[in-house]
C-alpha cells in the first residue's frame, strides 16, 4: 500500500544544475501538489494540478515547472537550481478537486544546493 | 494577517497532562477544516478532519468555532509519542483544491 512515492530521497545539486522531483500516487486520486518546507515558513504551495491535464500556480511558483504526465504521476523540475531552493519538497495526493479533500503527503525529498 | 495562523509553541508539557492549542483562521467562507500531524523530519499526516459538531478520536478532540474562526485540538492524558509537531488546515469547497496550511504548533512531551 504504497499511496504517494516520491523519488528521490535526498539530492545534492550545484547552482546552476537542472533536476526533476517525480511524484506518483496510487489511490486513484484527482489532484496532486508540490510543497516546499522550509524551517519557520511551514509548507507552500509550489504548483498543483487539480485534475489530469491541467496545472495551476500555487504561492511560490518561479523557479520550477510541473508536467502532470497522467493521473498518477506529477512531476517538479527546477531548470536552474540556486541557494533559495535548498528545501525539504513534498509531493501530496487528494481524491476531489474541491479544497474540502484531505491531502494525502509523500515522505519527502530533501534537497540541498550548493 | 496570514490565512491560518498557529501558535509556533514549542509546548512542553508533562506526560499525562491535557493540552489544547488553536488555530485562527482569516477567510470566514472556509468550509474545510483538518489536523495533521508531522514528526521530525518526516511528512504530515492526517491527524482528523473538523466537524462542525466536533469530532473526537480517543484521546483527541477536535472542535470548529465558527463565530471566532478558530479550530482546536484538545489531546487528554499525553504520550510521550505525541511530541510532534501539529499543523491545521483549511480549505475553501469553491477554489480550486487549494488547503492553506498553518506553520505548525510544537508539541514536546516529557517523561
Amino acid at each position: 500500500n504504497a499511496g504517494v512515492t516520491q523519488t528521490p530521497k535526498f539530492q545534492v545539486l550545484k547552482t546552476g544544475q537542472s533536476m526533476t522531483l517525480q511524484c506518483a500516487q496510487d489511490m486513484n486520486h484527482n489532484s496532486m501538489y508540490w510543497y516546499r518546507q522550509d524551517p519557520g515558513m511551514g509548507l507552500r504551495l509550489i504548483y498543483y494540478s487539480a485534475s489530469e491535464g491541467t496545472t495551476d500556480k500555487g504561492e511560490v511558483p518561479n523557479g520550477y515547472n510541473v508536467s502532470r504526465l497522467n493521473k498518477r504521476e506529477f512531476s517538479l523540475r527546477l531548470e536552474s537550481a540556486a541557494p533559495s531552493q535548498t528545501s525539504v519538497y513534498f509531493c501530496a495526493s487528494s481524491r476531489g478537486q474541491g479544497g474540502d479533500q484531505p491531502q494525502h503527503f509523500g515522505d519527502g525529498t530533501r534537497l540541498s544546493i550548493l | 494577517r496570514k490565512e491560518v495562523e498557529q501558535d509556533p509553541g514549542p509546548f512542553n508539557v508533562p506526560e499525562g497532562a491535557t493540552v489544547a492549542f488553536n488555530c485562527t483562521y482569516s477567510n470566514s467562507a472556509s468550509q474545510s477544516f483538518f489536523w495533521y500531524r508531522q514528526d521530525c523530519r518526516k511528512e504530515p499526516k492526517l491527524l482528523m478532519s473538523v466537524y462542525s459538531s466536533g469530532n473526537e478520536d480517543g484521546r483527541f478532540t477536535a472542535q470548529l468555532n465558527r463565530a471566532s474562526q478558530y479550530i482546536s485540538l484538545l489531546i487528554r492524558d499525553s504520550k510521550l509519542s505525541d511530541s510532534a509537531t501539529y499543523l491545521c488546515a483549511v480549505g475553501l469547497r469553491s477554489s480550486a483544491s487549494k488547503i492553506i496550511f498553518g506553520s505548525g504548533t510544537r508539541l514536546s512531551i516529557r517523561p
